[in-house]
C-alpha cells in the first residue's frame, strides 16, 4: 500500500471549514484514498473514501487532485465534536483481505 | 447497540499472566480484524479472519498471541505470558465484503 504524508496537527475555529491535506505521491492506479478519524479513547470511525472523483457524504467531502497524488478532506462546518486524529489511508479495494495501514495522522483541534 | 462490541474495556494484569479479550462483530459481517494501538501511534494490523478462517497474520503477532473465531461470529484474542510491552489498546473491527470496516471501542491493556 502507498504511504501517505499528513501534517501532525491543525487548528480550526468552530463553524469554519476544516481542510485536512494528505500527500500520497506513490499511489497506484487501483488504490483508493480512505479517511478515518479517531476521537479520544474511541475506535477509528470511517469517514469517506474515493478513487479519483470527488466524493461527498453527510460527514465530509473528499477532493482528490487530478494526478491523484494528493487529496483534501473537508469538514464544512467544524464543531468541537470534530476534534480528533484524522488518518488518510491509501489501499487497494479488493474482495480479499485488505487491512488498513494507519500512519500517525493529523490531530485536528477545533476551538471556540 | 448494533456496533462492534469489545470486552472488557479495560484490563490490568501482572506481567507473566495470560489475558483474553473478546470481540463481537456486527451481525453478518464475515470479516473480522484485530489491531493494536500504542500511545501516540496509529493502529497496527495484527490479524484478519474471513468467517472462521484466519487468513492473514502480522509479524507483530508473536507466538504468545493467538486469535480464534471458532464459529465465524465472535472472536477472542489471547496473550500468554504478558510483558510490559504488550500494554496497548487492542481494537477489533468488522466488515462485510467490499465495504468499510467498523471498529469497536477497544480493550485497553495495562501490564504491571
Amino acid at each position: 500500500d502507498a504511504k501517505t504524508t499528513q501534517p501532525p496537527s491543525m487548528d480550526c475555529a468552530e463553524g469554519r471549514a476544516a481542510n485536512l491535506p494528505c500527500n500520497h505521491s506513490t499511489i497506484s492506479g487501483n488504490e483508493y484514498v480512505y479517511w478515518y478519524r479517531q476521537i479520544h479513547s474511541q475506535g477509528p470511525q470511517y469517514i469517506i473514501h474515493g478513487l479519483k472523483n470527488n466524493e461527498t457524504n453527510e460527514m465530509a467531502s473528499l477532493i482528490i487532485t487530478e494526478d491523484r497524488k494528493s487529496s483534501t478532506l473537508i469538514l464544512p462546518h467544524a464543531t468541537l465534536r470534530d476534534t480528533a486524529v484524522y488518518y488518510c489511508i491509501v489501499r487497494v479495494h479488493t474482495g480479499t483481505a485488505s487491512k488498513l495501514t494507519f500512519g500517525t495522522g493529523t490531530r485536528l483541534q477545533v476551538t471556540l | 447497540d448494533t456496533g462492534v462490541s469489545q470486552n472488557p474495556r479495560h484490563k490490568i494484569t501482572k506481567r507473566g499472566q495470560n489475558v483474553t479479550f473478546r470481540c463481537d462483530p456486527i451481525s453478518e459481517h464475515n470479516r473480522l480484524y484485530w489491531y493494536r494501538q500504542t500511545l501516540g501511534q496509529g493502529p497496527e494490523f495484527l490479524t484478519y479472519f474471513q468467517n472462521e478462517a484466519q487468513l492473514e497474520k502480522s509479524r507483530l503477532l508473536s507466538d504468545r498471541f493467538s486469535a480464534e473465531r471458532p464459529k465465524g461470529s465472535f472472536s477472542t484474542l489471547e496473550i500468554q505470558r504478558t510483558e510490559q510491552g504488550d500494554s496497548a489498546m487492542y481494537l477489533c473491527a468488522s466488515s462485510p465484503p467490499w465495504a468499510e470496516a467498523f471498529f469497536g471501542q477497544g480493550t485497553r491493556l495495562t501490564v504491571v
